[in-house]
């Protein structure tokens, strides 16, 4: 069966230090990998999403950028975090297919100091 | 623009049923999806209509209506567990989810 493994659970960093966020999802080959962020009571943002190795799509202008250095590994990065950047950070795969369900890791949530 | 409208908040009592309401307006249809996410945690699959109707999963029923840009997510026989936030996302033209912002349903004993 597939998982979908997302680290770390928990993040504190202060304004104006990188981060890295990693996903990997196992069990499935060449799935659409997804970046969405949660905040507070707010519905899911579609940060970047990817079809394929190096094919990212950028939903929203920010200071993030995501990576797909393998199938199945998905990167969120920042080289200076802001506090607006807080928040719930969810990675997701789905099969190919136009019709397949999104699958969420278990997030990171992320507070910017 | 695209739009998914969702009550805020729901209270039912413990053994009761429940209908949560979605209505969307979007740039063309591929099918619509309900998520259960628990507080503070990440949100799970619960079910996936692109035909109008009923689909059945255990106490868990969604049913849509294209026609009308309308679904509904039905829970029986809730138990406290059910407490969360229920999340309706619709498939556009292009393939690309649009999120409702969620609701939030509190089950009291």
């Amino acid at each position: 069966s597939q998982t979908i493994h997302q680290w770390p659970a928990t993040l504190v960093q202060p304004v104006g230090s990188p981060l890295s966020l990693e996903c990997t999802v196992e069990g499935t080959s060449n799935p659409n990998l997804y970046w969405y962020r949660q905040a507070a009571g707010r519905g899911l943002q579609l940060l970047f999403y990817s079809v394929g190795i190096g094919q990212i799509s950028s939903e929203v202008p920010q200071n993030l950028s995501a990576s797909r250095p393998q199938d199945r590994q998905f990167i969120l990065s920042s080289k200076k975090l802001l506090l607006s950047d807080s928040g719930f950070y969810l990675c997701a795969w789905s099969e190919s297919s136009e019709y397949s369900p999104l699958h969420f890791g278990n997030g990171t949530r992320l507070t910017v100091t | 623009g695209q739009n998914i409208d969702q009550p805020t908040e729901m209270t039912a009592t413990e053994g009761a049923i429940v209908q949560i309401n979605c209505t969307y307006q979007t740039s063309g249809f591929n099918g619509l999806f309900w998520y259960q996410q628990h507080a503070g945690e990440a949100p799970t699959f619960l079910s996936y209509n692109v035909l109008d109707g009923l689909e059945e999963k255990g106490r868990f029923s969604s049913f849509l209506s294209r026609s009308k840009g309308y679904s509904y997510l039905l829970l029986k026989e809730l138990q406290m567990k059910d407490s969360a936030s229920y999340l309706c996302a619709v498939k556009d033209s292009n393939y690309q989810l649009i999120w409702g912002a969620g609701t939030k349903l509190i089950i009291k004993p």
